[in-house]
This record gives C-alpha cells, sequence and structure tokens, in this order.
C-alpha cells in the first residue's frame, strides 16, 4: 500500500537553529498538508499545498514557517528560528482529491 | 474557530466489549473521518464519510454520519487487544482543505 514518508524521524535542534522536516508524499496525490500534533494533545493543521503554492494555513503556521515542493517528489517544512514551543510530532499527509488524507509516521522535533 | 467536541475522553473496557465514542460540533461538516493512532505514529485513516445519515463499515467498526451534520459516531464490536490506541474524528466543512480534529479517546482493554 502506498505511503508516505517522513524523515527524519527525530530531530533535535537548538532554539534559535533552522530546521527543515521533509516528507515524500503519495506518488500520483495532488493535495500535501503539514500537521502538528504537541504531546498528549490533538493533532492541529499548519498548512496546505496544491499546484504549487500554499492553498489554506492556520494563524500557527507564521512567518517563521514555509514550505517547499523543490522537487516532484519532496514536500518540505521550514522553521526558520526555532522556539522550544515548536517542539511536537510534525505531520506530513497528501491526498489525491478533497477526500481521505494519508498520514506520514511523522518526525518529533525537541527543541533544546 | 471550528472545534469538534470528542467523548468520552478515555475508556478502560474488558477484552470482547462493544465500544462507542462520538463526536459533535457547533458547526456542520461535510466529511466526517474516523483515524486511529498508535504511540509514535500518525494517524491511519479508519472510516470515511461523505453523506448526512451515512452509515459505513469496515469489520468490526462502524460510523455515521450524523443526520444534521454536526455529530458522528463511531462503534468498535468486540473489541480485540489490538484495538488499543487514540481514536480521533476529524471534519472537513466545504470548500475547505484543512481536517479540524477532535480532542481524541484513549482506549484501554484488560485482557
Amino acid at each position: 500500500e502506498p505511503e508516505v514518508t517522513q524523515t527524519p524521524s527525530h530531530q533535535v535542534t537548538q532554539m534559535g537553529q533552522e530546521v527543515i522536516l521533509r516528507c515524500v508524499p503519495i506518488s500520483n496525490h495532488l493535495y500535501f498538508y503539514w500537521y502538528r500534533q504537541i504531546l498528549g494533545q490533538k493533532v492541529e493543521f499548519l498548512v496546505s499545498f496544491y499546484n504549487n503554492e500554499i492553498s489554506e494555513k492556520s494563524e500557527i503556521f507564521d512567518d517563521q514557517f514555509s514550505v517547499e515542493r523543490p522537487d516532484g517528489s519532496n514536500f518540505t517544512l521550514k522553521i526558520r528560528s526555532t522556539k522550544l514551543e515548536d517542539s511536537a510530532m510534525y505531520f506530513c499527509a497528501s491526498s489525491d482529491s478533497n477526500y481521505g488524507y494519508t498520514f506520514g509516521s511523522g518526525t518529533r522535533l525537541t527543541v533544546v | 474557530g471550528q472545534q469538534l467536541n470528542q467523548s468520552p475522553q478515555s475508556m478502560f473496557i474488558q477484552e470482547g466489549e462493544d465500544v462507542s465514542m462520538n463526536c459533535t460540533s457547533s458547526s456542520i461538516f461535510n466529511t466526517w473521518l474516523w483515524y486511529k493512532q498508535d504511540p509514535g505514529e500518525g494517524p491511519v485513516l479508519l472510516i470515511a464519510l461523505y453523506k448526512a445519515g451515512e452509515l459505513t463499515s469496515n469489520g468490526r467498526l462502524t460510523a455515521q454520519f450524523g443526520i444534521t451534520r454536526k455529530d458522528s459516531f463511531l462503534n468498535i464490536s468486540a473489541s480485540i487487544p489490538s484495538d488499543v490506541g487514540i481514536y480521533f474524528c476529524a471534519g472537513r466543512t466545504q470548500g475547505a482543505q484543512k481536517l479540524v480534529f477532535g480532542q481524541g479517546t484513549r482506549l484501554t482493554i484488560n485482557p
């Protein structure tokens, strides 16, 4: 069964550093998303991406965040200057329409 | 903003028992999805619902899209140990791409 692949599985970074989280969506999917989940809490929407541009974003997705599809297979989330409160699981997801998503296994980001 | 109220927050049951959980919202949703999340993993889609009143099964799981489009429930029959995990409802409104998630129901099963 096709999968959404995320790397790394765990990233530890110092406060103020830039991090890039990487995702390979399912190959024939057209919609791509990033969500985050702070430990013990619910999953929260960050951003959706379609046709090479951001189509929707939440208030969490401020100027410190950016997304990119640098080639035909990768989809990245960059956090420019990490804060302690950015520590969370970050999930990439993709879909082939406006219906059910497939989520990746996540990247656990720890900011120290 | 849109919120989904999911209940119960946690359930402790005996193996073999049936389970029921639900989500309600003050907003109308056009799609309801139910996900299961195991520790350290991403959410895995269990059932997707696209029409008000729709009742859909996936093995021992059954979910319904409420007729008012403001609620949904998930039932698990004859629970087994591998059903342990956190179950999330998620909804999407007309024209939106984001999913709004409930707070989750943590299911624990005593053998």
